[in-house]
């Protein structure tokens, strides 16, 4: 398996609702990141995890929360969002200095 | 600091060359990279270099010259489906910064 799976593809969702981004690999890869990625811009990241351990936080308001449960899996929780944070959330990972893979991305509404 | 340059948009046609051009300034180098992006989809990995010189790989090749800051990725018998955004992107620890890309048009 050579791939990152991100669940779900699309969500709406209102400002007051609570939603999660979810992100599996089964590559053995130990480290495992979120971007986010605007219209026309490139990936901006936002959270890695190393060892399953939050290595980088990029200065990312709480309003998302990155919850790393084991080495295969990443999610981000979303809760109280804005409608400016709609966007394209990649999931990648990678076995460290190397290559990442990016999953497809789950691309966010938020009403 | 971190800082990645690179054209906005280029155009060519099919069967031609075309070269990108990627300038970086940083604090420490651990390689640079290039990836290819496609509208709405999620970029994939086409290049890496982390010592001088160049890297083939088919249709693709990449530069990098470290003492200069300078990378170029090289695109050779341009096909319509190269159309898409090249992200040049600077390894700092175990994370990609990426540049804001360049957005390749493929005509015939």
């Amino acid at each position: 398996d050579t791939e990152v799976t991100q669940t779900p593809k699309h969500l709406v969702m209102g400002m007051t609702n609570k939603k999660s981004l979810k992100c599996e690999q089964h590559m053995g890869h130990r480290a495992m990141y979120w971007y986010k990625q605007k219209a026309k811009k490139p990936p901006e990241l936002m959270f890695v995890y190393s060892y399953e351990k939050l290595s980088i936080n990029e200065s990312v308001p709480s309003r998302f929360s990155p919850e790393c449960p084991n080495s295969s899996l990443l999610n981000l929780h979303l809760h109280a969002l804005q409608p400016e944070d709609s966007a394209l959330y990649l999931c990648a990972s990678s076995s460290g200095a190397n290559v990442l893979t990016f999953g497809a991305g789950s691309r966010l509404t938020v009403l | 600091g971190q800082n990645i340059d690179q054209p906005t948009e280029m155009t060519a046609t099919e069967g031609a060359i075309v070269q990108i051009n990627c300038t970086y300034q940083t604090s420490g180098f651990n390689g640079l990279f290039w990836y290819q992006q496609h509208a709405g989809e999620a970029p994939t990995f086409l290049s890496y270099n982390v010592l001088d010189g160049l890297e083939e790989k088919g249709r693709f090749s990449s530069f990098l010259s470290r003492s200069k800051g300078y990378s170029y990725l090289l695109l050779k018998e341009l096909q319509m489906k190269d159309s898409a955004s090249y992200l040049c992107a600077h390894q700092a620890g175990t994370a990609l910064i990426f540049g804001k890309g360049t957005t390749l048009s493929v005509s015939s």
